[in-house]
């Protein structure tokens, strides 16, 4: 199975901040990553797919980098209702993997 | 607007089973692959399975950790995917959503399902 590492596994930030997650893959996945967010008590939400693409209705500030085994999620400008947990998710091969996810929290 | 609601969670003895469904409407059902994810509570997200469109001949894939026990299906008739659980244990007490494809991964979510495998 494909591992995906997702670092770091929390942060705190405060609102206006640039915020980068990063997700590693145990093996090259092309560019076949997705990016969720989940907020408490709420069904995941997909940000970005094809590792770079993004969602619509997903504010720009939000965006996706990478191919093979690096990627990477960038919040431009960190606004009150990102504080979120946030997932990569490995399309490439099965079982899909997700990683362990990273809790952006308030400094 | 795509709308998916999932039913059939509950409590469930291990060992025992259950059949979660996932209703589907606002767009057209027959076309994307399917995916079963699931959330233990507090932990992170495990993908459970994906079954393919009619023209894919419905072939499905599954987690290790459910393969042989889980079962996904669809009715295209009724715009219904279901999850039947088999042999179910302590370890597969979660939330379950059900989630459409595109793109190669889940596109839009259910807002899910709790199933309890406790005696």
């Amino acid at each position: 199975d494909i591992q995906m590492t997702q670092s770091p596994s929390s942060l705190s930030a405060s609102v206006g901040d640039r915020v980068t997650i990063t997700c590693r893959a145990s093996q090259g996945i092309r560019n076949d990553l997705g990016w969720y967010q989940q907020k408490p008590g709420k069904a995941p939400k997909r940000l970005i797919y094809a590792a770079s693409g993004l969602q619509s209705g997903v504010p720009s500030r939000f965006s996706g980098s990478g191919s093979g085994t690096e990627f990477t999620l960038t919040i431009s400008s960190l606004q009150p209702e990102d504080f979120a947990t946030y997932y990569c998710l490995q399309h490439n091969t099965y079982p899909r993997t997700f990683g362990q996810g990273t809790k952006v929290d308030v400094k | 607007e795509v709308q998916l609601v999932e039913s059939g969670g509950g409590l469930v003895q291990p060992g025992g089973s259950l059949r979660l469904s996932c209703a589907a409407s606002g767009y057209t059902f027959t076309d994307p692959y399917m995916n079963w994810v699931r959330q233990a509570p507090g932990k992170g997200l495990e993908w459970v399975g994906r079954i393919r469109n009619k023209f894919q001949s419905y072939a499905t894939n599954y987690a290790a950790s459910v393969e042989g026990r889980f079962t996904i299906s669809r009715d295209d008739s009724k715009n219904l995917l279901h999850l039947q659980m088999n042999s179910l244990k302590t370890e597969d007490t979660a939330i379950y959503y059900c989630t459409t494809d595109s793109s190669g991964s889940p596109d839009y979510w259910g807002q899910g399902t709790l199933v309890t495998v406790s005696s």
